[in-house]
C-alpha cells in the first residue's frame, strides 16, 4: 500500500456547494500532512497544512485530520471556478527535527466548480 | 529571490546525452527535495537533502540518477544516459525541518525535460 492514497476524483460541483476531497495514508505514527493545489502547467502550491486531530479552518478551506482512522480531508465552502484544479494530499512529515521528513504525494484529485 | 528557483525552465535533449538540473531554494532552508512529475500523476519522491547530505535517496530509479547539494544550498541534478522515459517535470522544493508545522514544503516553478 502507498504511503498516501488519494483514489476517488474527479469531482465537479456546481459554483457555491462545498467539494470535499479524501486522503488516507498508512502510516499509524504520522505527525502531519498538507494540501496542495496545483493549477493545470504549473508547480504545486501549499494551501493548508495540519498535524493535529481535528479540524483546521482557513478562509473558505477546512482541513481535517483523524489520525484514529488514517485519513485527511479537504473542505473548500463556497466552491468559486477560480478553486478548479488538481488537489494534492501530502504526507507524512515529521515535525521533530533531525527526522526523515520525506514527503509523499497522492496522485492528486481534479476539481472543476462549474459557474 | 524569494521563491524556489529552478533552471532551465525547459530543456529538450537528445536521448543518451547527459542533462543536469539546477535549483536554487529559498534562503535558509535547510531541507531540500527532489521529485519528478508525469502527466496526471502525483509528484514522485526522488531524493531528500538536509544541509549537504542526501538523507533519503531512495528515489532515484537507478543509478544514472544522481543530485549534489555541496554547500547546503543550491542543488543540482544530474541524469547520465537519458531515455525518453525520463521526460517528466522535475520539480525542486525546499523547507524548514523545524517548521511550526512540520516541513511546509515550497516548490519552484519546475523544469521540464523532453528526451527526443
Amino acid at each position: 500500500q502507498k504511503e498516501v492514497e488519494q483514489n476517488s476524483g474527479p469531482l465537479s460541483v456546481p459554483e457555491g456547494a462545498i467539494a470535499s476531497l479524501n486522503c488516507t495514508y498508512s502510516d499509524r505514527v504520522s505527525q502531519s500532512f498538507f494540501w496542495y493545489r496545483q493549477y493545470s502547467g504549473k508547480s504545486p502550491e501549499l494551501i493548508m497544512s495540519i498535524y493535529s486531530n481535528g479540524d483546521k479552518e482557513d478562509g473558505r478551506f477546512t482541513a481535517q485530520l483523524n489520525k484514529a482512522s488514517q485519513y485527511v480531508s479537504l473542505l473548500i465552502r463556497d466552491s468559486q471556478p477560480s478553486d478548479s484544479a488538481t488537489y494534492l494530499c501530502a504526507g507524512p512529515g515529521a515535525v521533530f527535527a533531525g527526522a526523515n521528513s520525506k514527503l509523499t504525494f497522492g496522485k492528486g484529485i481534479t476539481l472543476s466548480v462549474r459557474p | 529571490g524569494a521563491g524556489v528557483s529552478q533552471t532551465p525552465s525547459n530543456k529538450v535533449t537528445e536521448k543518451g546525452k547527459y542533462v543536469e538540473l539546477r535549483c536554487d531554494p529559498i534562503s535558509g532552508h535547510t531541507a531540500l527535495y527532489w521529485y519528478r512529475q508525469s502527466l496526471g500523476q502525483g509528484p514522485e519522491f526522488l531524493i531528500y537533502f538536509q544541509g549537504t547530505g542526501a538523507a533519503d535517496d531512495s528515489g532515484l530509479p537507478n543509478d544514472r540518477f544522481f543530485a549534489v547539494r555541496p554547500e547546503g544550498s543550491v542543488s543540482t541534478l544530474k541524469i547520465q544516459r537519458t531515455e525518453r522515459g525520463d521526460s517528466a517535470v522535475y520539480l525542486c522544493a525546499s523547507s524548514l525541518l523545524q517548521g511550526p508545522f512540520g516541513p511546509e514544503a515550497f516548490f519552484g516553478q519546475g523544469t521540464r525535460l523532453t528526451v527526443v
